[in-house]
């Protein structure tokens, strides 16, 4: 069973950092794409970032390039995200995520965990 | 990036009510689509994949349709956990969008 575990969250001020981890079980994780999903206070869903199984790919949304960095460490089952230069709009919770199947895009997402909530506030 | 426009926003309804929601890309996907519910609190879950694949243990009175720019999602005879909201995503690509959800409220 698919269990992810987010942590990492708290308040941070506009421009500040904050690094995001998920602690993965259930499944083989060195061999699953991951990702982070986010969802502001009361709004959709955004995709933020994914990472292929090895580290070695990555991707971004055009709203977080160059500010966050998303990273894995197969050996420790955990993948993160470290936010920098956040905004007010960055407040959401964040989800762990991993792709349901190995179809060579990003998606589906079996979206885990509660999330870790970050509030950019000033 | 390719844009996922729901309709409705809001959809009110019985229990035992057929519901449509319908789900257009800005480009054509195929039929790379999946649809997730979510109740408040708690993370998203998903339902199908690939247009119309149920995912294990969703119920049979889920449904899924089309191809390209224009899906649906149909659920028959809305039992009272069907309550919820509903997103459509795309992953033809490596930048994957959601659509802005629609709430199944009680009418």
């Amino acid at each position: 069973q698919v269990q992810l575990v987010e942590s990492g969250g708290g308040v941070v001020q506009p421009g500040g950092s904050l690094r995001l981890s998920c602690a993965a079980s259930g499944f083989p994780f060195s061999v699953a794409p991951m990702h982070w999903v986010r969802q502001a206070p009361g709004k959709g869903l955004e995709w933020v970032a994914g990472i292929s199984s090895d580290g070695n790919s990555y991707y971004y949304a055009d709203s977080v390039k160059g500010r966050f960095t998303i990273s894995r460490d197969n050996s420790r089952d955990s993948l993160y995200l470290q936010t920098s230069s956040v905004r007010l709009e960055d407040t959401a919770v964040y989800y762990c995520a991993k792709e349901a199947y190995t179809s060579g895009r990003c998606g589906p997402f079996n979206i885990g965990g509660q999330g870790a909530m970050v509030a950019v506030s000033s | 990036d390719i844009q996922m426009t729901q309709s409705p926003s809001t959809l009110s309804a019985s229990v035992g009510d057929r519901v449509t929601i319908t789900c257009r890309a800005s480009q054509s996907i195929s039929r790379w689509l999946a649809w997730y519910q979510q109740k408040p609190g708690k993370p998203p879950k998903l339902l199908i994949h690939m247009t119309s694949n149920l995912e294990a243990g969703v119920p049979s009175h889920f449904s899924g349709s089309g191809s390209g720019t224009e899906f649906t999602l149909t659920i028959d005879s809305l039992q009272p956990d069907d309550f919820a909201t509903y997103y459509c995503q795309q992953y033809d690509n490596y930048s994957p969008t959601f659509g802005q959800g629609t709430k199944v409220e009680f009418k």
